[in-house]
């Protein structure tokens, strides 16, 4: 059959406000998680990991909470910024397993002026 | 900052044409990647290669499908013969370690007509 591509969750925020980017991931096994932002027509690029011995990690405006029991990940962007607009993928990993990420369908946050 | 690059940025082909799509790694970094992304779909790996061998691949990558670190600075997929669901953005990564942050080209489109 026809293949469909997925209709992205959509996140209109106003600039200046907080972003709240949920993911839910797939193997409860899996022990290593980084959030990518993909810009239109580029290439996904890195914005922070967390490790799964830690529940929470900061970076510059952005912060990544990590909640192993429901398998769930929250990228939260302080204060966004109109080149916040972009989609954001979680991928997930095991270390000591497979080399791949395992990405996430992306949610796409529109920053409103 | 150090960056992968990948070239072509678009590449259109006909079907049952060979493509090469090529990549510069990240100079210091051991291990290497492709990815693709169908219009408007996950980003889903391919293959992983270090030591001059395939590492990992996905059953995505078949028959159809090669890469080969030529030199000592570039990484090649090739595609034997394209079809025309092979058309994607594929996506070149590399990370100093295994299981360590993977960094992303900009793609490269391929369009197979």
């Amino acid at each position: 059959g026809e293949s469909v591509g997925l209709h992205l969750p959509t996140l209109s925020v106003q600039e200046g406000d907080n972003s709240i980017i949920n993911c839910a991931y797939s193997n409860s096994a899996s022990d290593y998680f980084i959030w990518y932002k993909q810009e239109s027509g580029k290439g996904p690029q890195f914005i922070i990991d967390i490790r799964s011995n830690m529940d929470k990690r900061q970076g510059q405006r952005v912060t990544v909470l990590l909640n192993k029991t429901v398998k769930h990940l929250s990228l939260q962007i302080a204060a966004t910024q109109p080149g916040d607009s972009a989609v954001y993928f979680c991928a997930e990993t095991l270390v000591g397993g497979a080399d791949g990420l395992t990405f996430g369908k992306g949610t796409h946050l529109i920053i409103q002026p | 900052e150090p960056e992968v690059t990948q070239t072509p940025s678009h590449q259109v082909t006909q079907m049952g044409q060979e493509v090469i799509l090529r990549c510069v790694p990240i100079s210091n970094h051991l291990y290497f990647y492709w990815y693709r992304q169908i219009l408007g779909q996950k980003v889903e790996f391919l293959v992983s290669f270090y030591n001059n061998e395939i590492s990992e691949k996905s059953e995505i990558f078949d028959d159809q499908f090669s890469v080969e670190r030529p030199d000592g600075s570039n990484f090649t997929l090739k595609i034997r013969s394209t079809k025309l669901e092979d058309s994607a953005m594929y996506f070149c990564a590399s990370s100093d370690l295994r299981h360590t942050t993977q960094y992303f080209g900009p793609g490269t489109r391929l369009t197979v007509l």
